[in-house]
């Protein structure tokens, strides 16, 4: 069993479109993430929502505008993609309340390109 | 600001000792975790401290000094599937839907 899924796992993708990335959890979290992971390997937090609430917002543009239909499933649709949306998309999950070490469980990560 | 400072590079040979050094300066500190990425691949947890000292899980220790701000990874009997990104994060606070703060990784590459 898959505890934190997303789709597509590759998406290729022209300048100007729309594209949307979908992440589910099955262990029960009521915190969720997106996490972008550019070509230097670097992972930076974009969103996080605790219970379908939006917690973080970082300096992320508006094209970018994540949804959390409920606390299991959140979701990431990017409008007019650009050349540097080019990354690797990880969403994440972790348990918000204590006594557990908070850690997060990541997804495969979603490899989007744009050409 | 946040700063979490990792070496970039780093090589060792199969059944050796190595240490991956993590320094950070947080706004607050509630926790530092070590993750472990293979390429193309998603990260996954290997430890975690809150308290200054030495926490020891199979072939991997890692330790903590909140006073320097300071962590390592301590990897022993090297093999080759060690070879990976390690990367250092730290939770700067406790609440709902806070993130982990993550470094920029350090590449190991194990030889035989």
């Amino acid at each position: 069993d898959t505890a934190v899924s997303q789709t597509p796992k590759y998406l290729v993708t022209q300048m100007g479109n729309d594209k949307s990335i979908k992440c589910e959890q099955n262990l029960g979290h009521d915190t969720m993430y997106w996490y972008k992971q550019d070509s230097k390997k670097f992972l930076k937090i974009m969103f996080s929502y605790n219970n379908k609430e939006l917690i973080i917002n970082e300096t992320v543009p508006n094209r970018f505008s994540p949804k959390s239909p409920d606390k299991a499933h959140l979701n990431l649709h990017i409008n007019s993609l650009e050349l540097g949306d080019s990354a690797v998309y990880f969403c994440a999950s972790s348990q918000a309340t204590p006594p557990p070490t908070g850690e997060l469980f990541f997804g495969e990560g979603s490899r989007l390109t744009v050409l | 600001g946040q700063n979490i400072d990792q070496p970039t590079e780093m090589t060792a040979t199969e059944g050796a000792i190595v240490q991956i050094n993590c320094t950070y300066q947080t706004s607050g500190f509630n926790g530092l975790f070590w993750y472990q990425q293979h390429a193309g691949e998603a990260p996954t947890f290997l430890s975690y401290n809150v308290l200054d000292g030495l926490e020891e899980k199979g072939r991997f220790s890692s330790f903590l000094s909140r006073s320097k701000g300071y962590s390592y990874l301590l990897l022993k009997e090297l093999q080759m599937k060690d070879s990976a990104s390690y990367l250092c994060a730290v939770r700067d606070r406790w609440q709902a839907g806070t993130a982990l703060i993550f470094g920029k990784g350090t590449t190991l590459s194990v030889s035989s």
